[in-house]
């Protein structure tokens, strides 16, 4: 299958600071992308899904000031939490599709821990 | 009313045993479904498409009703492997690539 490379894989920050996350498409053309974010024993939730050249389109109660999203290319993707609180400490995961894929690809995800 | 709902478990099965899952999902006008497999701490995989005619894929047989809005898995000769969370997953109507996750069923084979 196709290949997402996320970095970093794991991160420990201070409150306050900002974070970048990269997702990238090795192998094909990520038109859209998704980010998702899984706290302990819940769900993935989505967060934002992201076209190409356009602004990502957030999911309610995800605010689009804290989380930046970048889809600047065909092939990355990045989401950059701001002003990282301990409460975003999670699982933050990205996802691409291409309009020729028939399913999404994951990246293996970033923990974030902020203390 | 969660979108897609699983029983969060643990199932606690012997290996060798036979184990099933049942998912439903609230939107009839959902288009696809699939059940994804993730270790602790790891990205979701994907384990198999759910079919309406049902399709099984070696030791996994996956079944759709839509009429009911459930999704199952059934995993035949369990092995110590399988050990995982097993997520159920439903494309938004309107695309084929917003996935929304049920909270997964966790899955422990045991010796």
């Amino acid at each position: 299958g196709a290949v997402v490379s996320q970095h970093p894989s794991w991160v420990i920050c201070k409150s306050g600071t900002s974070v970048k996350i990269e997702c990238r498409s090795l192998d094909f053309q990520a038109t859209t992308m998704f980010w998702y974010r899984q706290f302990p024993k819940q769900s993935l939730m989505l967060m934002a899904t992201s076209n190409e050249g356009s602004k990502a389109t957030y999911e309610q109660g995800v605010e689009k000031d804290k989380f930046l999203i970048n889809h600047a290319s065909l092939t990355l993707s990045t989401l950059t939490v701001t002003s990282a609180h301990p409460e975003d400490s999670s699982f933050y995961i990205c996802s691409a599709g291409d309009r020729g894929l028939t399913e999404a690809f994951f990246g293996q995800g970033t923990r974030l821990t902020v203390v | 009313r969660k979108e897609v709902e699983q029983d969060p478990g643990p199932f606690n099965v012997p290996e060798g045993a036979t184990v099933a899952f049942n998912c439903t999902y609230s939107n009839s006008a959902s288009q696809s479904f699939f059940w994804y497999r993730q270790d602790c701490r790891k990205e979701p995989k994907l384990l198999m498409s759910v079919y309406s005619s049902g399709n099984e894929d070696g030791r996994f047989t996956a079944q759709l009703n839509r009429a009911s809005q459930y999704i199952s898995l059934l995993i035949r000769d369990s092995k110590l492997s399988d050990s995982a969370t097993y997520l159920c997953v439903v494309t938004r109507p309107d695309s084929n690539y917003q996935l929304i996750w049920g909270a997964g069923t966790k899955l422990i084979i045991k010796p």
